[in-house]
C-alpha cells in the first residue's frame, strides 16, 4: 500500500527565511508521481508541481524548489525567501501508475510566515 | 483558476438530508476524482470515474454515491447525512490515468464546503 508521511505538522518562520518541508514516502510500485500542493486559507487545493519517479532531476521554480532522492523516498519542499503569501497548509501526495492511480495525500504542513 | 468547476461552494444541511454535489471537469479531461477533506480524517480519496466508468473506490460510504455523465461531469449524492459528514467536498479531473506522458497530474477545483447540522 502506499503512504506519504509529512512529519512537520506545522512550521512557522519570519519572513525572507528559507524553510524546507519534508515528505517521506512508499509504494511499491516502480513507477509512480509525486506531487505537492498548496492549500492556501481561502480552502482550494492549487497544484505546485509534479515529479515522475523516473526523473530525479530537482526542480527549482523561482522561489519553489524541489530534492527528489529515490534512496531516501523522500521529496522534500524548499521555499526560499519566504513571503506572508507562502502562509498555507502544503500537502504532498503519491500517485502510483499501474497501483490505484488517485492521489494518496500526506497529513499535511501548516506553514505560517511571519511578517 | 484550474478549470475544475464546482457547486456548490456552500451548503448548510440538516442531519437525514440528502445533498448532491456538481463538478465540471478541466476541459479536455475524461477522469473525475472525489476527495473528502475533513479535521479529522485530512484528504480522503472516495472515488474516480473514467470515460463515464468507476475506475477506482476509496473510502466511500454506502451512503454516497457518485456518477460520470455522458457530457463528463460528475455528481456526488450524499444521503442520509450525519453531522460527521462535514467536511469540504473536492472534486477533481485529470486526462487519462496511467499514461507516462499524461504525468497523471489531478487539477483540483475549489469544493464543496458542507455542514450538517
Amino acid at each position: 500500500a502506499q503512504k506519504v508521511t509529512q512529519a512537520q505538522t506545522e512550521i512557522s518562520v519570519v519572513e525572507k527565511e528559507d524553510v524546507t518541508l519534508d515528505c517521506v514516502y512508499e509504494t511499491r510500485d516502480t513507477t509512480y508521481y509525486l506531487f505537492w500542493y498548496k492549500q492556501p486559507p481561502s480552502g482550494e487545493l492549487v497544484f505546485l508541481i509534479r515529479r515522475n519517479s523516473f526523473d530525479e532531476q530537482n526542480e527549482i521554480s523561482g522561489r519553489y524548489s524541489w530534492n527528489f532522492q529515490k534512496s531516501t523516498s523522500s521529496f522534500n519542499f524548499t521555499i526560499t525567501a519566504s513571503q506572508v503569501v507562502d502562509s498555507a497548509v502544503y500537502f504532498c501526495a503519491l500517485s502510483e501508475r499501474t497501483g490505484r492511480r488517485a492521489l494518496t495525500f500526506g497529513s499535511g504542513t501548516r506553514l505560517q510566515v511571519q511578517p | 483558476d484550474s478549470g475544475v468547476t464546482q457547486t456548490p461552494k456552500h451548503l448548510i444541511t440538516a442531519t437525514g438530508q440528502r445533498v448532491t454535489l456538481r463538478c465540471s471537469p478541466r476541459s479536455g479531461d475524461l477522469s473525475v476524482y472525489w476527495y473528502q477533506q475533513s479535521l479529522d480524517q485530512g484528504l480522503q480519496f472516495l472515488i474516480q470515474y473514467y470515460n463515464g466508468e468507476e475506475r477506482a473506490k476509496g473510502n466511500i460510504l454506502e451512503r454516497f454515491s457518485a456518477q460520470q455523465f455522458p457530457d463528463l461531469h460528475s455528481e456526488l449524492n450524499l444521503s442520509s447525512l450525519e453531522l460527521g459528514d462535514s467536511a469540504l467536498y473536492f472534486c477533481a479531473s485529470s486526462v487519462e490515468p496511467g499514461r507516462p506522458s499524461s504525468g497523471n497530474t489531478i487539477y483540483f477545483g475549489e469544493g464543496s464546503w458542507l455542514t450538517v447540522v
